[in-house]
């Protein structure tokens, strides 16, 4: 059974692009989470889709924004893209309400922004 | 606010010997706390959970133990291999209010086994 999988591996952009990351979750996972990962810091919480919606969103600014698909891939994108932006992006997914706190994880989109 | 914090950022161990990484959490409302490896290169691994009412929980090689008590959480490794080398996450979950859905992680402990 196929994992979380995310695209693309690596993606560089400069200062003021757009960015959008893409994952598909694990079949038969209806929720979908996406963690920011910055280098020498954990794991920071950005969204959570779950069937279609919206459910909750981190700290983050609006620029970081994200859809859950019918098939519930998911697409996080992040406008006006920031140096401070570059970062590991984690996709994570589980099976849905009653399972959240058991997240399986995809290996992530390298987003370095120049 | 929520933390979930580690008292060491390093640990190092020979092959065969038990590892202990520790982990410190701050939010009581907490309903469970989860272990994750994650290898260089790659995404973070789930490696056990417990729920807030247990103690501890044991799975293959691995024994998780929660002192509520003290707010500490504890990840058990018997028999290390090198295979084990990654940094460890501990994690929580609160299921109420503005975290619904939301895992709080850990800064991360460095595992390094010595064959």
């Amino acid at each position: 059974e196929a994992g979380v999988t995310q695209s693309p591996t690596h993606l560089i952009k400069t200062r003021g692009q757009q960015a959008t990351l893409r994952c598909s979750p694990i079949s038969g996972h209806t929720s979908v989470y996406w963690y920011q990962q910055a280098l020498g810091l954990g794991l920071q919480f950005l969204l959570w889709y779950d069937e279609g919606e919206e459910r909750n969103r981190g700290n983050f600014p609006p620029r970081f924004s994200g859809r859950q698909f019918p098939n519930y891939s998911s697409e996080l994108n992040v406008n006006a893209l920031e140096l401070e932006d570059s970062a590991l992006y984690l996709c994570a997914s589980s099976l849905g309400i009653l399972a959240k706190n058991i997240q399986y994880f995809g290996a992530g989109t390298r987003l370095s922004v120049l | 606010g929520e933390s979930v914090g580690l008292h060491l950022p390093t640990l190092s161990v020979q092959e065969g010997d038990n590892s202990i990484i520790n982990c410190a959490y701050s939010n009581s409302a907490s309903d469970y706390f989860i272990w994750y490896k994650q290898e260089s290169g790659k995404g973070p691994q789930f490696i056990i959970d417990i729920r807030s009412n247990m103690d501890k929980r044991q799975g293959q090689r691995v024994t998780v133990l929660l002192n509520k008590t003290v707010k500490h959480l504890s990840l058990q490794i018997a028999a290390t291999q090198p295979g084990d080398s990654a940094v460890y996450f501990c994690a929580e979950y609160d299921a109420g209010g503005t975290s619904y859905g939301k895992l709080t992680f850990g800064q991360g402990t460095i595992l390094t086994v010595h064959p």
